[in-house]
């Protein structure tokens, strides 16, 4: 596709559950990143992936957050024992390769995905 | 810890005025700066990036860039009611390729 595409757009769930949130970055993007809005905030950064392996996952956070991309492109942001306070959107965004491999922090969002907690 | 400020508005501006919006960071290591444009329900766009001091002009936007005040700014000229939408300034996070640290974003409302 022509942009990045994230499934599903909408996710309810119940306390406790797991989820998964799928991310497929624009063709050719090396650089892929997960970030997660609550409404009236910024985009939280949580994770960057640069090819396969996550170049900085500081933003998780804790451990109920993980983050795979084992091809280098699709890419699956994994909640597990989900609690009320992870509702948000989570937005999956990729970053075409600039000069010399340095990413030039031109992010391309995806529409996200809206988790709700019940 | 590394912060992006902004006024949350709203910023009301009436068609055809220019719109000021500013953003303020902590960390000086900063070299990359961004300005994203959300309209509501929907994802944040790219609309300027600026990594020198001085100003940066596209069509009817100016990003304006001070790094020894820590201030970044984006000037909007003629605005129009299509330019209603929240605009998040953001900042490279230095040592960390990429990573960019949003500010909570300046609602902005172009009346006609």
């Amino acid at each position: 596709g022509a942009g990045v595409s994230q499934t599903p757009s909408n996710k309810v769930t119940e306390k406790g559950k797991y989820v998964e949130l799928r991310c497929d970055p624009i063709s050719g993007h090396t650089a892929l990143y997960w970030y997660r809005q609550s409404l009236g905030q910024g985009p939280e950064f949580l994770i960057y992936f640069q090819g396969t392996g996550a170049a900085d996952d500081s933003g998780l956070p804790n451990d109920r957050f993980f983050a795979v991309r084992p091809e280098g492109s699709v890419s699956t942001l994994k909640i597990q024992r989900t609690e009320r306070g992870d509702s948000a959107v989570y937005l999956c965004a990729s970053s075409p390769p600039g000069l010399a491999g340095v990413n030039t922090g031109e992010l391309f969002f995806g529409e996200g995905s809206r988790l709700t907690v019940l | 810890q590394k912060e992006v400020e902004q006024n949350s508005g709203p910023l009301s501006v009436p068609e055809g005025a220019i719109a000021s919006l500013n953003c303020t960071y902590s960390d000086r290591g900063s070299q990359s700066f961004f300005w994203y444009r959300q309209y509501s329900g929907k994802s944040p766009e790219l609309i300027m990036f600026i990594y020198s001091n001085g100003d940066k002009e596209d069509g009817r936007f100016t990003a304006q860039l001070n790094k020894a005040s820590q201030y970044v700014s984006l000037l909007i000229r003629d605005s129009q009611p299509s330019d209603s939408a929240t605009y998040l300034c953001a900042v490279n996070s230095p040592g960390s390729q990429g990573n960019l640290i949003f500010g909570k974003g300046t609602k902005l409302s172009v009346k006609p």
